[in-house]
């Protein structure tokens, strides 16, 4: 079985400092792995994703996840934060024949102060 | 126009009332997919359906139903609502592939008294 953990459901961050959130999976089969940030009132967007190409992978607004089997890994960073950040974030794993069929961590509310 | 449009955004009913909550695409899609988000636990998957005749429940299936009248849209019933399924719902697409992202809608909040 498939599952996610995300270590810390809410962090805060000052405006320009790294942001890095935990993602922590466990798979028995090689996974898919995604992040997707949620805006307040607004559906999920996709952030990045691993499908077993390049470990590091570079999303949008300069978030990039470095993808570690052998610390079973997929943490997300963003080198300075930004106030428009603010958001909640969720790792998920997949795998290639689920389809859509996504296994999501509990979220990250991400803050950041001015 | 949104590429996955729920409908309603929001609804208050009570115990026992039956509602649906309808979901369309424009994406050309054959996959959807209805998520029920709670805080603290993230989005778990209620049904999905892979086409339009293959229907298939989720982790969470329990006191839900779905339909998928055409490609493009996918219902989902609770036949007698009831409190713990105050929730967040997200109808999802996706291609048949196997990067599997999926397209959300804004989400429908539910509340049930």
């Amino acid at each position: 079985a498939q599952s996610v953990t995300q270590l810390g459901s809410h962090v805060s961050v000052s405006e320009g400092a790294l942001v890095l959130l935990r993602c922590n999976y466990s798979s028995s089969v090689p996974p898919y792995l995604f992040w997707y940030v949620q805006y307040p009132n607004q559906g999920l967007q996709l952030l990045l994703k691993y499908t077993s190409a390049a470990t590091l992978v570079k999303g949008i607004n300069g978030f990039e996840a470095e993808f570690k089997k052998s610390e079973t890994s997929f943490h997300l960073t963003k080198p300075s934060a930004h106030m428009s950040d603010a958001a909640e974030y969720f790792c998920a794993v997949s795998r290639y024949n689920q389809g859509g069929k996504l296994i999501f961590g509990q979220g990250t509310e991400l803050s950041v102060k001015p | 126009d949104a590429d996955v449009t729920q409908t309603p955004r929001n609804r208050i009913t009570k115990t026992g009332k039956r509602i649906m909550l309808e979901c369309s695409q424009t994406k050309g899609h054959d996959r959807m997919y209805w998520y029920r988000q709670d805080p603290g636990l993230g989005l778990r998957l209620i049904y999905y359906s892979f086409d339009v005749k293959d229907i298939n429940k989720g982790e969470i299936s329990d006191g839900y139903s779905v339909s998928r009248q055409a490609q493009a849209k996918f219902s989902l019933s609770l036949e007698s609502a009831i409190p713990n399924q105050t929730a967040l719902y997200f109808c999802a697409t996706s291609e048949g592939n196997g990067a599997n992202v999926l397209t959300f809608g804004a989400g429908s909040r539910l509340t049930v008294l």
